[in-house]
């Protein structure tokens, strides 16, 4: 079955400081990962997304992500914060089916001036 | 390019009564999801349209859930004899033909009294 974890409920940071947001995967074939963030009373937001291909992917406002096999972890990295950046983030596996997709229970980031 | 309106944004009932909510994907966006997001969770997958077929279902839609596409385009998502449970984020999203990224709603927040 096709699963997300993400660890780490709540993370904050300060401004200019590295963001990690950790997401480790099950899935029975080589999997489609996605990362998305959402903020308050809005729909959801693609940041990147790994099908095949090069691990490293490069997504929006400066954020990217390694798809590391070994130990089936796509973390979601940004250099430095931004205090936009305050938001909840998602990381998900597309399914077996190719037409199901399974979310991790979201990382609430907090950005500290 | 409008993106995935839905409409209403914010509904209030009592318990037992039907609500259904309106999903306008973007155009040409053959792939249509709807997915339920409590608090503190992520999103869960509720069903699957390709075109005006409703190609998958979750085990998570009781019979009380009834989604149509009848002409391929806008969505509709009913819930009969709603209960307290049913109170949650009701997400729509689209997709082009043969891609894996999703493009999320704003959601219909549903209230059940």
């Amino acid at each position: 079955a096709q699963s997300v974890t993400q660890l780490g409920s709540h993370v904050s940071v300060s401004e200019g400081a590295l963001v990690l947001l950790r997401c480790n995967y099950s899935s029975s074939v080589p999997p489609y990962l996605f990362w998305y963030v959402q903020y308050p009373n809005q729909g959801l937001q693609l940041l990147l997304k790994y099908t095949t291909g090069a691990t490293l992917v490069k997504g929006i406002n400066g954020f990217e992500a390694e798809f590391k096999k070994s130990e089936t972890s796509f973390h979601l990295t940004k250099p430095s914060a931004h205090m936009s950046d305050a938001a909840e983030y998602f990381c998900a596996v597309r399914g077996l089916s190719g037409n199901q997709f399974y979310f991790g229970t979201g990382t609430s980031l907090t950005v500290i001036p | 390019d409008t993106g995935v309106s839905q409409n209403p944004r914010h509904k209030i009932t009592k318990r037992g009564q039907n609500v259904t909510f309106r999903c306008d994907p973007i155009s040409e966006h053959n792939r249509l999801y709807w997915y339920r997001q409590t608090l503190g969770q992520g999103p869960e997958f509720l069903t699957y349209f390709q075109n005006e077929a409703q190609l998958e279902k979750s085990r998570l839609l009781s019979d009380r859930f009834s989604a149509e596409r009848p002409k391929g385009s806008f969505s509709t998502l009913e819930i009969q004899r709603t209960e307290q449970g049913d109170s949650a984020m009701y997400l729509c999203a689209s997709s082009p033909p043969a891609s894996g990224t999703q493009y999320f709603g704003p959601g219909t927040r549903l209230l059940v009294l």
